[in-house]
């Protein structure tokens, strides 16, 4: 069974404060890694996807890595807003496409 | 694109009863997924169909879960003779073949076992 582990679990700043959250997976047999979003009463929104050892996206104040050979990926929020308070899934792709998620790092950003 | 549609939003069941719920994906997306999500946990996977193949199913489910595509096109969950601890939301994710291709999620059906 794949285990995808995200820190923290929960995460409370300012407004206008930077953070990030670690997500980890399993290196081997690794194919992508998935970034969503999910605000209570919605459903998880995609961020990122990526392949790559040492890749990088960004969207807007939001951005993260990929290190596939230690299996960990960073996600950041620079000068985070109440509007970024939400919970980040990440989730490890398998190449038969089977998705696994990580529990989550719930950010509140308190105005 | 109307986005992946779940039906019913909310379900409340006695125990012991039978349950089904649908998703209907984004019309030329292939893939399709089942997860459960419980309070405090990440979307928990179930099961997984390529048009209407179910390549990946989670060990962790029981034989009274049962999931079906029969078309490639909308898929059915079934719980047969529910339990408490089936109470969860349930979500369905879509997404078409090929790397780099992210999930579109429903807004999921919460059951509730009483």
């Amino acid at each position: 069974i794949l285990n995808v582990e995200q820190s923290p679990q929960s995460l409370h700043v300012q407004e206008g404060d930077s953070t990030n959250f670690t997500c980890s997976f399993p290196s081997s047999n690794f194919y992508a890694l998935h970034w969503y979003r999910w605000e209570t009463a919605k459903s998880p929104e995609a961020l990122f996807v990526m392949t790559l050892n040492g890749d990088e996206k960004k969207k807007g104040r939001i951005s993260a890595t990929l290190n596939t050979k230690e299996g960990y990926s960073y996600l950041y929020i620079k000068g985070s807003q109440p509007e970024d308070s939400a919970t980040y899934l990440c989730a490890s792709e398998l190449p038969n496409n089977d998705m696994r998620f990580g529990a989550g790092t719930r950010l509140t950003v308190k105005p | 694109d109307t986005g992946v549609s779940q039906n019913p939003r909310h379900k409340i069941t006695k125990r012991g009863q039978n349950v089904t719920f649908r998703c209907d994906p984004i019309s030329e997306h292939n893939r399709l997924y089942w997860y459960r999500q419980t309070l405090g946990q990440g979307p928990e996977f179930l099961t997984y169909f390529q048009n209407e193949a179910q390549l990946e199913k989670s060990r962790l489910l029981s034989d009274r879960f049962s999931a079906e595509r029969p078309k490639g096109s909308f898929s059915t969950l079934e719980i047969q003779r529910t339990e408490q601890g089936d109470s969860a939301m349930y979500l369905c994710a879509s997404s078409v073949a090929g790397i780099n291709s992210p999930l579109h999620f429903g807004n999921g059906t919460r059951l509730t076992v009483t």
